[in-house]
């Protein structure tokens, strides 16, 4: 069966802290890792991750993907109160075109 | 492009009464999706459409049932509301194949 366990569940930082969020999955045919966040209304998607080791960067957020050890890791620096949100991680596969959410990290940002 | 769109955004049924939530997306894509979320559960997968004329189940199909009607639109009906569907709904679009999804607005639905 497929899983996707995200930690820490929830995570309260002031400004400036940076993060680091982490997602464990096992799937079978895996094909992406895909990272979203998601605040008061729909996800919106931040990175698509398919090869290991190679970071993924948008501004003050970074993602790398560990195959091997099957997991990934989220990283927001300088955080500021808008980074506020649920952070949900989402691995797919080959096998049919399902994506399979873990329950997401809330991170809340102290100003 | 409008992406993917959603109506009605907010819904009050009784238990018992019927209703269908309508999704449309303009970006030519293959696949489309139906989400529930509820505090603490995360996004749960409701039904999927691969392409059209196809559809499957995902982790939560019991008390929907879907209808892909061309490419472009994707329903979700439920028959007999309860309770126990009072959620936030999100229908998804995406091109396939473990690729990202873009998300609607969301549908909020009570059933009282």
């Amino acid at each position: 069966e497929d899983k996707v366990v995200q930690s820490p569940l929830s995570l309260v930082v002031h400004e400036g802290d940076t993060v680091t969020l982490n997602c464990s999955y096992e799937v079978t045919n895996f094909r992406s890792l895909l990272w979203y966040k998601q605040e008061k209304k729909a996800p919106t998607f931040l990175f698509m991750l398919t090869s290991s080791g190679i970071e993924k960067k948008s501004g003050r957020l970074s993602s790398i993907l560990d195959k091997k050890e099957l997991f990934s890791i989220l990283n927001i620096t300088a955080t500021q109160t808008g980074d506020s949100a649920v952070y949900l991680c989402a691995p797919g596969t080959n096998r049919d075109d399902k994506i399979i959410f873990g329950k997401g990290t809330r991170l809340h940002i102290l100003p | 492009n409008a992406g993917v769109t959603q109506t009605p955004k907010f819904q009050v049924l009784k238990t018992g009464q019927s209703m269908t939530l309508q999704c449309a997306q303009d970006m030519n894509h293959n696949s489309m999706y139906w989400y529930r979320q509820d505090p603490g559960m995360g996004l749960r997968l409701i039904y999927y459409s691969a392409s059209e004329g196809t559809t499957d189940k995902g982790e939560v199909p019991n008390g929907y049932n879907v209808s892909r009607l061309n490419k472009r639109e994707f329903s979700l009906r439920l028959e007999s509301a309860a309770p126990s569907q009072t959620s936030v709904y999100f229908c998804a679009s995406s091109v396939g194949s473990g690729r990202y999804e873009f998300f609607g607005p969301g549908t909020r639905l009570t059933v009282l």
